[in-house]
């Protein structure tokens, strides 16, 4: 199975600022590449599909980009809402995989 | 809107059973494929089966295979996962989700302890 790697395991960030979270994957899933976020006691939400497609209803300051092996999810401006778990999931071959997720924390 | 509640789940001796169940509201049901992700404590997302709209294809993930049964009545907007000979190791929060991944259910924890 395809092993997806995370990093940092641990990002912190001021409010206002940029965050870039980053994604591996250990053999190429094209663009089939999604980005959820997991807050405390909820369900993961989908942010981003096909490596660079947001969800309905998610904010623009979400943007993901990536193809093969390499990924990265950028939030533009962190609001105090964004502080919460992401994991990234590839899609491309069975069975879907997740990564270990990056935890954003306030700095 | 699109809603999936979930229901089952508890606390389960090892070797034991329990199902659990979602019930989808607000799309097409048949039309979609569904999945079963779970979550132990503290722990990252492990997908775990998917059943195909109409039922007729199953997949597994290893380390359910054999155990865990995934069903769905599409008369009832409802799936269901069988699991038998449970482990203490299929301790998580289990979450339904649509095929596509756009909508979740809320959680039911498992917990495997004698």
């Amino acid at each position: 199975e395809i092993v997806m790697t995370q990093s940092p395991a641990t990002l912190s960030v001021s409010p206002g600022e940029r965050a870039t979270l980053s994604c591996r994957a250990s053999q190429s899933v094209s663009s089939s590449l999604a980005w959820y976020q997991q807050k405390p006691g909820q369900a993961p939400r989908l942010l981003i599909y096909g490596a660079s497609t947001r969800a309905t209803g998610i904010p623009a300051r979400f943007s993901g980009s990536g193809s093969g092996t390499e990924f990265t999810l950028t939030i533009s401006s962190l609001q105090s809402e964004d502080f919460a778990v992401y994991y990234c999931q590839q899609y491309n071959n069975w069975p879907d995989t997740f990564g270990q997720g990056t935890k954003l924390e306030i700095k | 809107q699109v809603q999936l509640v979930q229901s089952g789940g508890g606390v389960v001796q090892p070797g034991r059973s329990l199902r659990l169940s979602c019930t989808a509201s607000g799309f097409t049901f048949s039309g979609y494929a569904m999945h079963w992700v779970r979550q132990a404590p503290g722990k990252g997302l492990e997908w775990v089966t998917l059943i195909s709209y109409d039922g007729s294809n199953k997949f597994y993930g290893d380390s359910v295979k054999g155990r865990f049964t995934i069903s769905r009545d599409n008369s009832k907007n409802t799936l269901y996962l069988q699991m038998n000979s449970l482990r203490p190791e299929d301790t998580a929060v289990y979450y339904c989700a649509r095929g596509d991944y756009l909508d979740w259910g809320q959680g039911t924890l498992v917990t495997v302890s004698s």
